[in-house]
């Protein structure tokens, strides 16, 4: 089955500055990786998503780039700010049929004013 | 609004007694899904259902049981035999993947964190 592995686990950056998110997985046939943001105490929420026929998608400060071939993804997010500190999780489908999604660990990032 | 909604926020039980734990979407969406949220960690699925009437196990469904008598509604019943079960609880729902689209976003509702002492 799918694993997913994400890291760091904790990334403290400067306000303004990037971060930058990595994540692994293991199964050559996923085609869709989402990547969601949870505040404290709230549910997760989509941020971006990218399907594996493409290797880059950009939403304004965030990004998501997707390497098939060592298999892995990242999320980048340009001039942080405050509101960006949450806790991250990046998914990949676990093909049996797709219905179950992995998600990674997460990463608690931390936004420094 | 369009949403999925969990009740209650909060929830506090004695231990030996089991405890049914609310989800309802009215997205249309015809999968929902069960996941536990430990502290510092990521989510685990618990059950899944992709149809009325019908759902299966994820990774940790011991002590757990569940029902899909209607598409909008997917209630978690926490059971005594769950040797642990004080957590954060997150139910979400998505469009079922066919054998042309999918897989597609999950929608997460609000939460329970449910106490059990």
């Amino acid at each position: 089955g799918e694993n997913v592995e994400q890291h760091p686990s904790t990334l403290s950056v400067q306000e303004g500055d990037s971060a930058v998110i990595k994540c692994t997985y293991s199964d050559s046939a996923s085609n869709y990786f989402p990547w969601y943001k949870q505040e404290l105490g709230k549910g997760p929420q989509l941020i971006i998503d990218i399907r594996s026929n493409v290797g880059e998608k950009k939403d304004q400060r965030i990004a998501v780039t997707l390497n098939k071939t060592a298999k892995h993804f990242s999320l980048h997010i340009t001039e942080t700010q405050p509101e960006d500190s949450a806790v991250y999780f990046c998914a990949a489908p676990q093909n049996t049929g797709g219905f179950k999604t992995i998600f990674g660990a997460g990463t608690r990032l931390f936004v420094k004013a | 609004d369009g949403g999925i909604t969990q009740s209650p926020k909060y929830l506090f039980r004695k231990e030996g007694q089991n405890v049914t734990l609310s989800c309802e979407q009215n997205l249309n969406h015809d999968a929902m899904y069960w996941y536990r949220q430990d502290p510092g960690q990521g989510l685990r699925l618990i059950y899944y259902s992709q149809i009325v009437n019908d759902f299966q196990k994820g990774d940790i469904a011991e002590g757990y049981s569940v029902s899909r008598e209607k598409k909008e509604s997917f209630p978690l019943t926490v059971t005594s035999a769950q040797k642990n079960p004080t957590a954060f609880y997150l139910c979400a729902s998505s469009f079922a993947v066919t054998g042309t689209g999918g897989p597609y976003e999950q929608y997460f509702g609000p939460g329970t964190r449910l106490t059990v002492t």
